[in-house]
């Protein structure tokens, strides 16, 4: 089955920085890569997904790419602020499928 | 509007206690409906999905069982809590017409089992 790989654990930028967050996939035939933002105490929700047929996509300060070919796909946060501090959470599943296998998670903290 | 509530949000159990978490979706008709276990530094992990009344599948072969007795009702259960069993429960729904991106989550039921 799906296998789905998220580093870093945690990371801690400066406000204004870049973060940068990155996942690995095992199923070739996964096409279907959202990540969810979860604030402390509160539950997962999405802020971004990309299909397989794009290579990269953007909402305002976020962005995501992906590399088919590497099966690893990468999440951007441009000009970071003190409330994209949460746990940021990959996943990937094929638009067949009704399982969507979630990473390990990365804890973000953006430094005032 | 579509809603989910998941209960109860707490939860301490002795070990070799049952367990029933219910999860309830209002405002759709026919959703997919998951159960997830959040436990620290392993993320997201899916335990049940179903995709209609009575039709579950089991993701992780452990102590947890899960029915769906209404189109929009959920329910985990346990006939016996194990110490491993302890962690963060999250219920969600997603569409009807296939896997089309989004899960709407519980706000989650944190269970401890001592």
């Amino acid at each position: 089955g799906e296998n789905v790989e998220q580093h870093p654990s945690t990371l801690s930028v400066q406000e204004g920085d870049s973060a940068v967050i990155k996942c690995t996939y095992s199923d070739s035939a996964s096409n279907y890569f959202p990540w969810y933002k979860q604030e402390l105490g509160k539950r997962p929700q999405l802020i971004i997904d990309i299909r397989s047929n794009v290579g990269e996509k953007k909402d305002q300060r976020i962005a995501v790419t992906l590399n088919k070919t590497a099966k690893h796909f990468s999440l951007h946060i441009t000009e970071t602020q003190p409330e994209d501090s949460a746990v940021y959470f990959c996943a990937a599943a094929m638009d067949s499928s009704y399982k969507l296998i979630f990473g390990s998670g990365t804890r973000l903290l953006v430094r005032p | 509007s579509q809603t989910i509530h998941q209960w109860p949000a707490t939860l301490v159990q002795p070990v070799g206690s049952p367990l029933s978490l219910e999860c309830t979706v209002e405002g759709t008709s026919n959703p997919n409906l998951y159960w997830y276990r959040q436990a620290a530094g392993r993320g997201l992990q899916l335990l049940f999905y179903s995709v209609g009344i009575g039709q579950i599948s089991s993701e992780v072969p452990q102590n947890l069982s899960a029915s769906r007795p209404q189109d929009r009702q959920f329910i985990l259960s346990s006939k016996k809590l194990l110490l491993s069993d302890s962690g963060f429960y999250l219920c969600a729904w997603s569409v009807e017409t296939g896997y089309t991106g989004e899960l709407f989550f519980g706000e989650g039921s944190r269970l401890t089992v001592l």
